[in-house]
């Protein structure tokens, strides 16, 4: 049974770029989550999306937006990037079909650095 | 607002110890979930428990237990005999209702053998 996997595993980029990040979700999980996580710091909580649109987002700016596929995967998309969007991004996935099945399981991370 | 709050940066052991992490939680909601995740070097964050707030029986799974007080707003989590492998940083969650999960800042670990 295939875990959350995520793409790129690391990635450098320059101010004002723009990147993209890939996510795909647990095996039977339909909803996948997106979070932030700085060094030293607790991960936060970016957007979520369900049914292939954003259900929830966290507080970001719209330079962070996002995409779910109709296979349940889904994309991250960080534009003008700042020296400070560097983090490990986690994408985590998690089941809405039914009750207890909605613990988030989270990817392996991809580590973004903008020079 | 939720909050989570992990008082101890970090602890340090020495093998065989045991060692508990403290996590004190903050909600309205009645209804709300708790989670431990444990974060080793690679960075990848793994699922070790979920509680729910109506269900305040302890559980213990192997070396690991989990002391759930509604009274103290407090989820704990005990290592017992520490092994080097434990060392990672550990994080307590907190999720209202079907909301996201909120994260502690964490907790560093180093079990030295």
């Amino acid at each position: 049974d295939a875990g959350v996997t995520q793409s790129p595993t690391h990635l450098i980029k320059t101010r004002g770029q723009q990147v993209t990040l890939r996510c795909s979700p647990k095996s039977g999980h339909d909803t996948v989550s997106w979070y932030q996580q700085a060094l030293g710091q607790g991960p936060q909580f970016i957007f979520q999306y369900y049914e292939e649109e954003e259900r929830q987002r966290g507080n970001f700016p719209d330079r962070f937006s996002g995409h779910q596929f109709p296979n349940y995967s889904s994309e991250l998309n960080v534009n003008a990037l700042l020296l400070g969007d560097s983090a490990l991004y986690l994408c985590a996935s998690s089941s809405r079909r039914a009750p207890g099945t909605d613990t988030q399981y989270f990817g392996p991370g991809t580590r973004l650095t903008v020079l | 607002a939720q909050k989570v709050t992990q008082a101890q940066t970090e602890i340090s052991v020495v093998e065989k110890e045991d060692v508990t992490l403290d996590c004190v939680y903050e909600t309205r909601d009645t209804t709300y979930y708790l989670f431990w995740y444990k974060q080793p070097p690679s960075g990848e964050l793994v699922f070790l428990i979920r509680r729910n707030s109506f269900d305040e029986q302890n559980e213990i799974s192997g070396r690991y237990s989990w002391n759930f007080q509604k009274s103290t707003s407090s989820f704990n989590f005990t290592i017992t005999a520490s092994q080097v492998v434990d060392s990672a940083v550990y994080f307590c969650a907190l999720r209202e209702g079907y909301s996201t999960l909120t994260f502690g800042k964490g907790t560093m670990l180093l079990v030295s053998p």
